[in-house]
């Protein structure tokens, strides 16, 4: 099984600040990688497809990065809004798997 | 717009059952491949089942092989997942959500549905 380890768990970060998440795969998944944002009472919503492509309505300063084991989700100038637990998937191989999250908290 | 719509959760106790069904509109549903993942009080998300486009092939975590069954209902546009031998380690929240081809990223969920296993 491939485990996806992202860091950090928690961030707590100012408006308009720039946050980077990171996710490490146990094994090479080429670009096999997406990531997710999470509210609470919401379902997940998909940001980034294959490590870094945009997904249609998801706000420009969202942006990925990566490919093999090393992933960075990236996003720029944060804003009320994007508070949120972020997730990456991978879809390499079964099966699936999601790094355990990232909570960004607004301070 | 792709609906999803999860329904079946609700309170069952240890080494009971629960049927969960989630019915498809927006889409032609026999075109893609669909998941169940689940997140647990606290935690993270955790991918549980998923299922081909024909239904001819299943896949499970290890985790639920063997009390779980995933099957679609292609002409009525609805999937299910056949939950047996619960314990309090399935409960979570359970959303369906449609691969946008075998093996890629999940492109629409589910508002999910709760499912409970306590005494």
């Amino acid at each position: 099984e491939i485990v996806l380890t992202q860091s950090p768990d928690f961030q707590s970060v100012t408006p308009k600040e720039k946050v980077t998440i990171t996710c490490r795969s146990s094994q090479s998944i080429g670009s096999s990688l997406h990531w997710y944002q999470h509210k609470p009472d919401q379902s997940p919503k998909l940001l980034i497809k294959y490590a870094s492509l945009s997904i249609s309505g998801v706000p420009s300063r969202f942006s990925g990065s990566g490919s093999g084991t090393d992933f960075t989700l990236t996003i720029n100038s944060l804003e009320a809004e994007d508070a949120a637990t972020y997730y990456c998937h991978q879809s390499s191989s079964l099966p699936w798997t999601f790094g355990q999250g990232t909570k960004v908290e607004i301070k | 717009e792709v609906q999803l719509l999860e329904s079946g959760g609700g309170l069952v106790q240890p080494g009971g059952s629960l049927r969960l069904s989630c019915a498809a509109s927006g889409l032609t549903f026999s075109n893609f491949a669909m998941s169940w993942v689940r997140q647990a009080p606290g935690k993270g998300l955790d991918w549980v089942s998923a299922i081909s486009v024909s239904g001819g092939s299943t896949y499970y975590a290890d985790s639920v092989k063997g009390r779980f069954t995933i099957s679609r209902d292609n002409s009525k546009n609805t999937l299910y997942l056949e939950m047996n031998s619960l314990g309090a380690e399935d409960t979570a929240v359970y959303y369906c959500a449609k691969d946008a081809a075998y093996g890629s990223y999940f492109d629409n969920w589910g508002q999910g549905a709760l499912v409970t296993v306590s005494s």
